[in-house]
């Protein structure tokens, strides 16, 4: 059964950092995974999609790589700001018969000023 | 386009009151699905439909609970009657392509059950 864990739960750094996000997941065989930003009191918003043929994606500041053979992603945010702080989730569409998408719990990331 | 739209924001009800949520997708999506968000358990999937045809309800927790897609442009999510454990977020999402497809989601509807 597919789990998916990201650690840390909450994460707080100072304005201009460059930081990464962690998710794992424990069955290799994925279709592809999805970053998402979820803003306090809205819904999610869609960030990066990746294949599971692909080994990273780009769409700004933000970077996210896939290693399917160690079950992980990474999100790599460039000189953070204020307004990147939201809860970031990744999930993972399953290979075969079930691409239901299985969700981490996310982190929470504060970029203080 | 205005993206999904979900109504309403906030809902606040007693104990065995019936509640209703609606959900109009994005124009040309063919796929619909109806999450429930905790602090305990994050993102749950409720009921997925495509083409307005339920494919997957594995996730509604128990028979209170009920879905419906009568066209392409609108889907209702109804619970009956409703519980203070059914108190959660509950979001509506739309894409093209079934569960590959990139997801666009509504901006939730917060139910408060007392």
């Amino acid at each position: 059964k597919q789990e998916v864990t990201q650690i840390p739960a909450a994460l707080s750094v100072p304005e201009g950092e460059n930081l990464v996000l962690n998710c794992s997941f424990t069955d290799s065989a994925i279709y592809n995974l999805q970053w998402f930003r979820q803003d306090p009191g809205k819904g999610l918003t869609s960030l990066l999609l990746i294949q599971s043929s692909q080994r990273e994606q780009t769409s700004g500041r933000l970077n996210a790589s896939l290693d399917k053979s160690s079950g992980r992603s990474t999100l790599y945010i460039a000189a953070s700001q204020p307004g990147d702080s939201a809860t970031y989730l990744c999930a993972v569409n399953g290979a075969g018969n079930n691409r239901k998408l299985i969700w981490g719990l996310g982190t929470s990331l504060a970029v203080n000023p | 386009d205005a993206g999904v739209i979900q109504s309403p924001r906030h809902e606040v009800t007693e104990m065995g009151q019936e509640v209703t949520l609606r959900c109009k997708p994005i124009s040309g999506h063919n796929s619909l699905f109806w999450y429930r968000q905790t602090m305990m358990r994050g993102l749950e999937l409720l009921i997925y439909f495509n083409n307005n045809v339920p494919i997957d309800d594995s996730g509604m927790p128990e028979d209170r609970f009920s879905a419906k897609m009568p066209n392409a442009s609108f889907s209702t999510l109804k619970i009956q009657p409703s519980e203070p454990r059914d108190s959660a977020v509950y979001f509506c999402a739309s894409s093209l392509g079934g569960y590959t497809g990139e997801l666009f989601f509504g901006e939730g509807s917060r139910l408060t059950v007392l």
